[in-house]
């Protein structure tokens, strides 16, 4: 079955550094999403991005967060400067479009610790 | 804008009982709804869905989930619990057009006891 695939799986950074996590959606997929869950909160929506721009971003989403695809295969989010409440799962998930419903299917997360 | 309220944070219960865990939401369109299971360390595993047609909706593993409009709900119960089905369970909605981005529930943890 195909599978959302995040590397790093854990990354430790110091606070200020900038972070790339990356994500290689599903081959067939055209929208693609980040997700962070916070250690025992909920799972937040971030960015949607389709198209090869961003179709909709939560208030998280500030201009610390940046997307890209920049090779046609992988889909990364980059924190410019971390800070220590980015500390999180963070989840890429992507779906196919099509005209009717469909399912978003996630990675297995990338676990950011900023110290 | 939706929101999705899981009304219980931590649900125990023994082997073999059945259990229910709630899931109501609020929004002014029409809505898709999922239940997602997170076992431990791991990611986010769709488990059903509800897109249309029958309100009642089945998982591969025996857990039922039944959409009613009227309630705004979308509980989720199994008859008989293993110790397996030990994880976090998230409901989620989506919108039917655009992005249809996922709104989750803050989680219910049910914890199985032998």
């Amino acid at each position: 079955e195909p599978e959302v695939t995040q590397t790093p799986s854990h990354q430790v950074t110091q606070m200020g550094q900038e972070v790339i996590l990356r994500c290689v959606p599903i081959s067939n997929h055209l929208y693609f999403y980040w997700y962070r869950q916070i250690l025992g909160q909920k799972v937040e929506f971030l960015v949607s991005f389709y198209n090869n721009e961003i179709s909709e971003k939560s208030e998280i989403f500030d201009d610390q967060f940046s997307v890209e695809r920049p090779d046609g295969s992988n889909f990364t989010l980059k924190i410019r400067s971390t800070k220590l409440e980015d500390s999180a799962m963070y989840f890429c998930a992507s779906r196919r479009e099509s005209s009717g419903a469909n399912v978003l299917t996630f990675g297995a997360g990338s676990r950011l610790t900023v110290l | 804008a939706q929101s999705v309220t899981q009304l219980d944070s931590q649900v125990p219960v023994f082997e073999e009982a059945p259990v229910e865990l709630r899931c109501n939401y609020s929004s002014s369109v029409s809505v898709y709804l999922f239940w997602y299971v997170q076992y431990p360390n791991q990611g986010l595993q769709l488990l059903l869905k509800y897109l249309s047609g029958s309100t009642l909706v089945e998982s591969i593993n025996g857990f039922e989930a039944e959409f009613n409009k009227s309630q705004t709900s979308f509980h989720l119960r199994k008859p008989s619990v293993h110790i397996s089905d030990t994880a976090e369970y998230f409901c989620a909605v989506s919108d039917q057009q655009g992005a249809q981005k996922l709104v989750f529930g803050q989680g219910t943890r049910l914890t199985i006891n032998p």
